[in-house]
C-alpha cells in the first residue's frame, strides 16, 4: 500500500499567519484528499485534489482560506491562511491506494496545528 | 446524504474483556465501501478493514472481527480479549462517490473512544 510522508507533524503558529502542509506519496495516485479533525471531533473533508486541475472544495471550505496545490501525481500541499485559534486542528492528507495494492484509504500521520 | 452513526461515545473495559463497537450507516448508493480506522493518542489513522457492499461475509483477523449486516445497515466491530494497547478512538467510515465521477470521499462517524484498563 502507499506510504505518505506528511510535514510538519506539528506546529504552533501566531494568528494571522499562514502554514503550508506537505504530503509526499511514494507512488503515483490520481486523487488526494485533505481532511480536518477539530479537537475531540471526527474527520471532515476539506477538499479533493486532482493533479493538473483546481481542487474541489466541500461546503464550508473555500480556496482563499485553504489553497491547495497538486503539481504532480505524488505531491500536494494545503495552506491554512490567515489563521485564527479556530483553525487549531489536526490536518490529514489521504490517498486511495487500492490502485497500488492497498486495501483502502491511507492517511498521512497528520499535522497537529495550534494557533495562538 | 451519507451518514454514519457511532452511538457509543466512550467505552471503558477491563483488559481481557470482549468489546463491540457499533456502527450504523445510511446511504442511497447501491455500491459503497465501509471502513474501520483506529486512531491512537499519537493521532495517526490506522486502516483496519474495508468491506464492499456486496460482501456480507463476516471477517475475523486475529482478535478483531467484523459483522456486516445490510438488512440493518450495520457494520459492527468486536475486539476479543482486549488489551491496553487497543485503547484508541475507533472510526467507522462510509465511502461515497464524488459528484461527476467515480472517485470516493469518506464520511466518518464521530468515533468511539475505547479505554482498556489493566
Amino acid at each position: 500500500s502507499a506510504v505518505i510522508s506528511q510535514k510538519p507533524s506539528r506546529d504552533i503558529c501566531q494568528r494571522g499567519t499562514s502554514l503550508t502542509i506537505q504530503c509526499q506519496v511514494d507512488s503515483q495516485v490520481t486523487m488526494m484528499f485533505w481532511y480536518r479533525q477539530q479537537p475531540g471531533q471526527s474527520l471532515t473533508l476539506i477538499a479533493t485534489a486532482n493533479q493538473g486541475s483546481e481542487a474541489t472544495y466541500e461546503s464550508g471550505f473555500v480556496i482563499d482560506k485553504f489553497p491547495i496545490s497538486r503539481p504532480n501525481l505524488t505531491f500536494s500541499t494545503l495552506t491554512v491562511s490567515n489563521m485564527s485559534p479556530e483553525d487549531s486542528s489536526i490536518y490529514l492528507c489521504s490517498v486511495d491506494d487500492t490502485g497500488t495494492g492497498g486495501y483502502g484509504y491511507t492517511f498521512g500521520s497528520g499535522t497537529r496545528l495550534t494557533v495562538v | 446524504a451519507q451518514k454514519v452513526t457511532q452511538a457509543q461515545t466512550e467505552i471503558s473495559v477491563v483488559e481481557k474483556e470482549d468489546v463491540t463497537l457499533d456502527c450504523v450507516y445510511e446511504t442511497r448508493d447501491t455500491t459503497y465501501y465501509l471502513f474501520w480506522y483506529k486512531q491512537p493518542p499519537s493521532g495517526e489513522l490506522v486502516f483496519l478493514i474495508r468491506r464492499n457492499s456486496f460482501d456480507e461475509q463476516n471477517e475475523i483477523s486475529g482478535r478483531y472481527s467484523w459483522n456486516f449486516q445490510k438488512s440493518t445497515s450495520s457494520f459492527n466491530f468486536t475486539i476479543t480479549a482486549s488489551q491496553v494497547v487497543d485503547s484508541a478512538v475507533y472510526f467507522c467510515a462510509l465511502s461515497e462517490a464524488l459528484s461527476g465521477g467515480s472517485n470516493y470521499k469518506l464520511t466518518f462517524g464521530k468515533g468511539t473512544l475505547l479505554t482498556v484498563n489493566p
